[in-house]
């Protein structure tokens, strides 16, 4: 069955970098684009950017861009977003989510969410 | 790119109809019908309820439709249920592979 497992909460400095994992299993890595999402405590879903698995790819929300860098290991279906700089606003629950690169088919199946608290 | 205007709140009796608005712009939401629904219980993934504006995912009910017109887009919940209760999400394709996500909408069983 198609999964997307995420890597664990984190704890960060401001300043720090943090490097969060979604690992893709149950369907063909290169046939979906991969998105990544987050939520701030009480507030709405962000989109942050997105990766093409198969050319490696990306395009971002112009509030992140040359912040996040999203990369992909083809060889293990995992697909890694970097975020840097932290600040405490970037505490956050942060999703990674997957679209059909060939049909409209988007967010279909969500990562389960990896906290990331900024805290001095 | 700003956010997709929805309401903060909506209510609902069991049963009843209830419809969420998420107004874009004519970069977003009134260029591409590329619209999709999310229901959001807390602590759980988003789960994906409309895409393309109107299409269903299999195993989504037929009591969740979708629709468009210009600038904004719609989802409507028919025959209204507890389990319906959840924050909902409207997202628009918004050109060059971008995407942006509405405010949100908390949605309330009476």
């Amino acid at each position: 069955q198609v999964q997307l497992v995420q890597s664990g909460a984190e704890v960060k400095k401001p300043g720090a970098s943090v490097k969060v994992s979604c690992k893709a299993s149950g369907y063909t890595f290169s046939n979906y684009f991969i998105h990544w999402v987050r939520q701030a405590p009480g507030q709405g879903l962000e989109w942050m950017g997105l990766i093409n698995p198969s050319g490696g790819s990306s395009t971002f929300a112009q509030k992140f861009q040359g912040r996040v860098t999203l990369t992909r290991d083809t060889s293990t279906s995992v697909v890694y977003m970097e975020l840097s700089s932290l600040r405490s606003d970037d505490t956050a629950v942060y999703y990674c989510a997957r679209e059909a690169v060939d049909t409209t088919l988007v967010h279909d199946y969500w990562g389960q969410g990896t906290l990331i608290t900024v805290s001095s | 790119q700003s956010a997709l205007t929805q309401p903060a709140s909506v209510s609902g009796s069991p049963g009843q109809s209830i419809t969420i608005s998420c107004t874009g712009t004519s970069s977003d939401v009134g260029n591409y019908n590329l619209v999709s629904w999310y229901q959001h219980h807390p602590d759980k993934a988003p789960k994906l309820m409309i895409y393309e504006v109107t299409k269903r995912p299999s195993g989504v009910s037929a009591r969740f439709s979708g629709s468009k017109s210009g600038n904004t887009a719609s989802l409507t919940i028919s025959g209204l249920q507890a389990e319906d209760e959840a924050d909902y999400y409207c997202c628009s394709y918004a050109r060059s592979s971008t995407y942006v996500f509405g405010t949100g909408t908390k949605v309330t069983v009476l």
